[in-house]
């Protein structure tokens, strides 16, 4: 079993669409969980940290559910550039700087 | 501005051939990470290093080596012994500071794309 596990997707949804990913992570000692995005061919840029009482940032809300290991992400009405790769992340149990990133979730927004 | 910067920004290498990349930050980050990623494949650890002249293997060190004798810079040399070295390589930098944000997001510079020929 990957220590992070996300749908590979493509998500392919119109503009103004509400979308969700899940996440789920193997080792409950994590502590420390992420949302990254990563656009074609460009380095992963920090979308929003996750908390255990759950967080919003505009059109984005994350959720952390610690009883079954999963992390949401919700996208609310969805912009053409929103399209990109999202990345699931979370620390390795045994160090708090180490992450361990998801192969990631492709979202595309179309017209 | 604050950041990190790689460089160079494409490389090619013959087999047999060390190569050296480049990665600098200015955001005073105390810890520096080396990405690999691989087409439709999460990002896996190569090296990473806490605090100056130390660093630790991640898991796929084989092939590749470090150093850090300042702060600020974190290089990494790909190694003829790396058998498969054409790849997209990430390096990331974390901050310890306190406060409700998580002192160990990573920010990442912009890449470096290895092809060996």
């Amino acid at each position: 079993r990957k220590e992070v596990e996300q749908d590979p997707g493509p998500f392919n949804v119109p503009e103004g669409a509400t979308v969700a990913f899940n996440c789920t992570y193997s080792n409950s000692a994590s502590q420390s969980f992420f949302w990254y995005r990563q656009d074609c061919r460009k380095e992963p840029k920090l979308l929003m940290s996750v908390y255990s009482s759950g967080n919003e940032d505009g059109r984005f809300t994350a959720q952390l559910n610690r009883a079954s290991q999963y992390i949401s992400l919700l996208i609310r009405d969805s912009k053409l550039s929103d399209s990109a790769t999202y990345l699931c992340v979370v620390n390795y149990p045994d160090s708090s700087y180490k992450l361990i990133f998801g192969s990631g979730t492709r979202l595309l927004v179309r017209p | 501005d604050g950041g990190i910067t790689q460089s160079p920004k494409y490389l090619f290498r013959k087999e047999g051939q060390n190569v050296t990349l480049s990665c600098e930050q200015n955001l005073n980050h105390d810890a520096m990470y080396w990405y690999r990623q691989d087409p439709g494949q999460g990002l896996r650890l190569i090296y990473y290093s806490q605090i100056v002249n130390d660093f630790q293997k991640g898991d796929i060190a084989e092939g590749y080596s470090v150093s850090r004798e300042k702060k600020e810079s974190f290089p990494l040399t790909v190694t003829s012994a790396q058998k498969n070295p054409t790849a997209f390589y990430l390096c990331a930098s974390s901050s310890r500071t306190s406060g409700r944000a998580s002192y160990n997001e990573q920010f990442f510079g912009p890449g470096t794309r290895l092809t060996v020929l």
